[in-house]
């Protein structure tokens, strides 16, 4: 079935750095969602974006909906330790079944004390 | 509290024992999922269900069964559980296209 790449798979940052993700399909989708899990947890929904260009924050977080609807970007802002965890992509691809969310593999952020 | 329960949190089974983890929402909500999440592999879509006795495949369903017979509640059901079952699987829950909401997770073994 459909799959989303998500990129980068880990990455380390110093804290207090900007970080940067995104996840892109090969089909077009009509809603993105941004996701972070922490060890022992189920994920947790970050941001939900429902329009193509749609640009919306949650504290240090922003996300983006692609204008071509097949990508979507995740920024956080002067990270902290707590950011640490595994940030999730997913989707709801245009046409297809609302039931079924597609999800990407996952970054894995760690931050250097 | 809204939330999304999953029991048992834990569990070790041998292959080839029936065995069935529960969820359960308070969130009156239309749509759950089963999802299983691997190393490498994301999370993914075994079954969902968009209503009582309504339920479909997702992207992995086999070897796996689901029911919907209330509203509130969506077993997933593994008649004859295989060692490549071993998976740390999450329950979610929504209503219509808003936040989906996922329980804490079960870790099965298949030995």
């Amino acid at each position: 079935g459909q799959q989303l790449n998500q990129s980068p798979q880990s990455m380390f940052i110093q804290e207090g750095e900007d970080v940067s993700m995104n996840c892109t399909s090969s089909s077009i989708f009509n809603t993105w969602l941004w996701y972070k899990q922490d060890p022992g947890e189920g994920p947790v929904l970050l941001i939900a974006l429902y329009k193509a260009g749609e640009l919306t924050s949650n504290g240090r977080l922003t996300a983006q909906f692609g204008i071509t609807r097949k990508d979507s970007f995740l920024n956080i802002s002067a990270s902290i330790p707590s950011d640490v965890g595994i940030y999730f992509c997913a989707g709801r691809e245009y046409g297809g079944s609302q039931g079924n969310l597609i999800f990407g593999k996952g970054t894995k952020l760690s931050v250097k004390p | 509290e809204a939330q999304v329960t999953q029991n048992p949190r834990y569990l070790i089974t041998v292959t080839g024992k029936k065995l069935t983890v529960t969820c359960s929402q308070n969130m009156n909500h239309e749509y759950m999922s089963w999802y299983r999440q691997d190393p490498g592999l994301g999370l993914r879509q075994i079954y969902y269900s968009m209503n009582v006795e309504v339920t479909d495949k997702g992207d992995v369903p086999e070897g796996y069964k689901v029911s919907r017979k209330e509203k509130r509640n969506f077993p997933l059901i593994l008649e004859s559980p295989s060692p490549n079952q071993t998976s740390l699987y999450f329950c979610a829950s929504r209503r219509g296209a808003d936040t989906q909401y996922f329980g804490p997770g079960t870790r099965l073994t298949v030995l």
